[in-house]
């Protein structure tokens, strides 16, 4: 049975950084897409990043490139989101999702709990 | 991209069926058959109830299915139950390797 479990979120200021973790387990992150998707509060869901299961490719949503970095540790079957220069649309739930694929269509077939990241002065 | 645009909001009673739009456009929707799409109860993660357009994953009731024609997809809910109320979204593959969400639709149980 798969379980991704976030953590990570906080209260931080604009212009922070912050690091999401994903601790996965029933699955080697490493076999398939793994992607970050966030909601901020209210509101729908917007695709954020993904990895390629051979750790290859990277891929950003435009609201997140160069500023987010999405990357992963094997050894501790955990994947990351770091997060830099945190903006008030940044505020939102953020969660892990397994891809159904080892290439990201975007098949997102497992999900975590989610961590909420709040950005304010 | 614009996001995938659905109504924000539809209703039935228990027992009809009920149909959610989400229009795209030729660089989304029109060009994979990489839709999906999810239910949503508040306070709750996201759940996968159609990939590939038409495809249900394990456990998920034949009373969801899904179906596409050019830069449209949609999710239609048969045989309506309490329980099927909630928020849903679609999403789609979309070009420079992206995944495009639609905005959600309410589906209210009158």
């Amino acid at each position: 049975q798969v379980q991704l479990e976030e953590s990570g979120g906080a209260v931080v200021r604009p212009g922070a950084s912050l690091r999401l973790s994903c601790a996965a387990s029933g699955v080697p992150v490493n076999n398939y897409a793994m992607h970050w998707v966030r909601q901020a509060p209210g509101k729908g869901l917007e695709w954020v990043a993904v990895m390629s299961s051979d750790g290859n490719n990277k891929y950003y949503a435009d609201s997140v490139r160069g500023r987010f970095t999405i990357s992963r540790d094997i050894s501790k079957n955990t994947l990351y989101l770091h997060m830099n220069s945190l903006r008030g649309e940044d505020t939102a739930v953020y969660y892990c999702a397994k891809d159904r694929y080892d290439e990201p269509p975007g098949c997102f077939e497992s999900w975590g709990q989610g961590t909420l990241v709040s950005v304010s002065s | 991209q614009s996001a995938l645009t659905q109504p924000a909001s539809v209703s039935g009673s228990p027992g009809q069926s009920i149909t959610i739009s989400c229009t795209g456009t030729r660089s989304d929707i029109g060009s994979y058959n990489f839709v999906s799409w999810y239910q949503q109860h508040p306070g709750r993660a996201p759940k996968l109830i159609i990939f590939n357009v038409n495809s249900r994953p394990s456990g998920i009731s034949s009373r969801f299915s899904g179906s596409k024609s050019g830069d449209a997809a949609s999710l239609t809910i048969s045989g309506l139950q309490a329980e099927d109320e909630g928020d849903y979204y679609c999403s789609s593959f979309a070009s420079g390797n992206s995944v495009i969400f639609g905005g959600g639709t309410k589906l209210t149980l009158l």
